[in-house]
């Protein structure tokens, strides 16, 4: 069973960092693109970065271009997002998404607020 | 990038009835790879139907998916309680991956 599991969110002030990481499982990490999306409280859902399987290949979002990163470790079959420069409008639940055999599937989430 | 629409923005219905959900895509969605999920206040995401027409496990025979290149539908045959909430479709075919609006579905 493909299961993904976000952690790493907290309260956080403008300008500081945070780094959420997401643990895989039951599929071909190394295998798969690897994405993370964002829904700002009472939002829609937002596409935030994607990263290809051996972690050479990466894209943003141009709202977060610059300032996030993400990144993978395969050998422990986790994805990253390191997160810098924070604004209150970055304050949203983040989840990763891993497509496996053209299913999507998404972790549970992780809630980062950006706030003094 | 790909503009999902999602139509209509909001819906009131009662149990029991039959819907329509329509996703309207800017441009062909590469290889069908559409996705419909159902979301709740406070609850992540819930994927219903995949690559436009499949049932995800666990998905009740109420909910089924068509379409393709550009227009898709989701239809729920007769609603229950528990199906009232948000509903958003993605495509998940190209980079930036994107999504619709979302069509809320309330109880009349």
């Amino acid at each position: 069973e493909v299961q993904l599991v976000d952690s790493g969110g907290g309260l956080v002030q403008p300008g500081g960092s945070l780094r959420l990481s997401c643990a895989a499982s039951g599929f071909t990490f190394s295998s798969n693109w690897m994405h993370w999306v964002r829904q700002a409280p009472g939002k829609g859902l937002v596409w935030v970065s994607r990263i290809s399987g051996d972690g050479t290949n990466t894209i943003y979002a141009d709202s977060v271009k610059g300032r996030f990163t993400i990144s993978r470790d395969n050998a422990k079959n986790t994805l990253y997002l390191q997160m810098n420069s924070l604004r209150a409008e970055d304050t949203a639940v983040y989840y990763c998404v891993g497509v496996v055999m053209i299913i999507p599937h998404w972790g549970q989430g992780t809630l980062v607020t950006v706030s003094s | 990038e790909i503009v999902l629409t999602q139509s209509p923005g909001t819906l009131s219905l009662s149990p029991g009835e039959r819907t329509s959900l329509s996703c309207r895509a800017s441009q062909s969605v590469t290889g069908n790879y559409l996705a419909w999920y159902q979301q709740k206040p406070g609850q992540a995401p819930r994927l219903l139907i995949y690559g436009a027409s499949s049932r995800a496990t666990g998905i009740p025979d109420r909910f089924s998916g068509s379409g393709s290149g550009t227009d898709f539908t989701l239809t729920i045959s007769r609603l229950e309680p528990e199906d009232f909430a948000v509903y958003y479709c993605q495509q998940y075919g190209s980079v930036p991956q994107t999504f619709g609006q979302g069509t809320k579905l309330e109880i009349k």
